[in-house]
């Protein structure tokens, strides 16, 4: 059974930063691709940041360029998201989602982390 | 920047057929892909590349796609389908993906 458990959310001051993690069971981790998709509060999904399965090369949002670093380490099985800058606008429920490479679709994600940006 | 477009509300009696659009230029030239996400819960793919079903997903959900709308099929339609639906595609262009707005399906 395939399994996604992110961690690592909870509340951070504008300005702030925080790692999020996501450990990857049940599947063959270093075989897919992986992606960040968040949710703001009553809002849509928003696609945040992918990265290939070997990690050469990742692919992020503009809202999140230069604040946001997606990476994974193929021998934990696990995906991360190193954000910096934190903004309001970055308040939101994000999940980590699998796909078998880049451009196809998310077949599986997990039930999220929720970030918040307060002061 | 590559927008896809839905209609933020969908409703439908029980047993009738709900379609749900996803318009983009030329969206017929990409792969669409399609999620359910019931209240609070995390989406869940249920049509890919265009108008395949992941295992588990009822014949009743089928998806088209051509020209400028992808269209979202769901027949005979249940209590239990009353959800959001998102669009979802990878842009080659920017190399990014990309979400539809989101639709809400109500069963009267």
């Amino acid at each position: 059974e395939v399994r996604l458990l992110e961690s690592g959310g909870g509340v951070v001051q504008p300005g702030g930063s925080l790692r999020l993690s996501c450990a990857a069971s049940g599947f063959n981790f270093a075989n897919y691709a992986m992606s960040w998709v968040r949710q703001a509060p009553g809002k849509g999904l928003d696609w945040v940041s992918t990265i290939t399965p070997t990690g050469g090369r990742s692919y992020n949002a503009d809202s999140v360029k230069g604040r946001f670093s997606i990476s994974r380490d193929n021998s934990k099985n696990t995906l991360y998201l190193e954000m910096n800058s934190l903004t309001a606008e970055d308040t939101a429920v994000y999940y980590c989602a699998k796909g078998r490479l880049v451009v196809t679709s998310l077949e599986s994600w997990g039930q999220g982390t929720l970030v918040t940006v307060s002061s | 920047s590559y927008v896809l477009t839905q209609p933020p509300s969908v409703s439908v009696a029980p047993g009738q057929t709900a379609r749900i659009t996803c318009g983009g230029n030329s969206i017929g030239r990409k792969r669409v892909h399609w999620y359910q996400q019931k209240a609070g819960q995390a989406p869940v793919l249920v049509v890919y590349d265009d108008s395949d079903r992941p295992s588990g997903i009822p014949e009743r959900f089928s998806g088209s796609n051509s020209g400028n709308t992808a269209t979202l099929t769901i027949s005979r339609v249940e209590a239990g389908d009353e959800a959001d639906y998102y669009c979802h595609v990878w842009d080659n262009s920017s190399d990014h993906g990309v979400f539809g707005g989101g639709t809400k399906l109500t069963v009267l």
